[in-house]
């Protein structure tokens, strides 16, 4: 079965620093997407950064930022110059297919003043 | 102009009740989708939809219907609800495209079944 781990629950970190939040997933597939969402308390699922397995360049959006382990099955996101509206719960999802998008459990992140 | 509009936002029912969330999306995109969010927050893949035809049916209860009248609506019909049946539910869309798995979702149904 295709599975999706996200084993820190929950996160902190001060304002302007840096925090990576986990995730590791299990497929036989080769060729596959990765994501991270934002949900903010607003509800609202906001796309963070996007990966292609055959890529072997991490993606980078702005502040954020990919370390894909392709062998390892790990996909971290590491969080810089932490901001007050980065704190919402961090989603990490698999696309064996399109479209079907499988999540893990969510880490909630608080990033404190 | 929202990408990606569903309706109601909320909704509040009594078990046994025969409820409906409408989605709507005017990115031009060919695929939709439903998601259901738990209350442990856990996002699971309900249905997909392809240019109005069915594509992914995960194991749902046929007590849900989703119905497609054009690729720009999906909506998702739910009979006799259960309790269970609390949740929040998405709406999604992504543009045809075999390297373009970018998904877009709509802000989500909070459906409580009292």
């Amino acid at each position: 079965a295709q599975t999706v781990t996200q084993s820190q629950p929950e996160m902190s970190v001060q304002e302007a620093e840096t925090v990576t939040l986990s995730c590791t997933y299990d497929t036989s597939e080769n060729n596959y997407y990765l994501f991270w969402y934002k949900q903010p308390p607003s509800r609202q699922m906001i796309l963070v950064i996007r990966q292609e397995a055959y890529k072997q360049q991490n993606a980078t959006e702005n502040r954020f930022s990919v370390n894909f382990q392709k062998a390892a099955k790990s996909f971290s996101l590491k969080i810089s110059d932490s901001q007050l509206g980065d704190t919402a719960m961090y989603f990490c999802a698999f696309c064996p297919r399109r479209g079907k998008l499988i999540f893990g459990q969510g880490t909630t992140l608080q990033v404190k003043p | 102009d929202t990408a990606v509009s569903q309706t109601p936002k909320y909704l509040v029912t009594q078990m046994g009740n025969d409820k409906s969330i409408k989605c709507e999306q005017n990115l031009g995109h060919d695929t939709m989708y439903w998601y259901k969010q738990d209350s442990k927050k856990f996002l699971k893949i309900m249905f997909s939809y392809n240019n109005k035809e069915l594509i992914i049916n995960e194991t749902v209860p046929n007590r849900f219907s989703p119905k497609s009248p054009d690729k720009a609506h999906l909506n998702l019909h739910i009979n006799s609800l259960e309790l269970g049946d609390s949740a929040v539910y998405f709406c999604a869309s992504s543009p045809i495209g075999s390297n373009n798995e970018k998904l877009f979702f709509g802000s989500g149904t909070q459906l409580s079944v009292l």
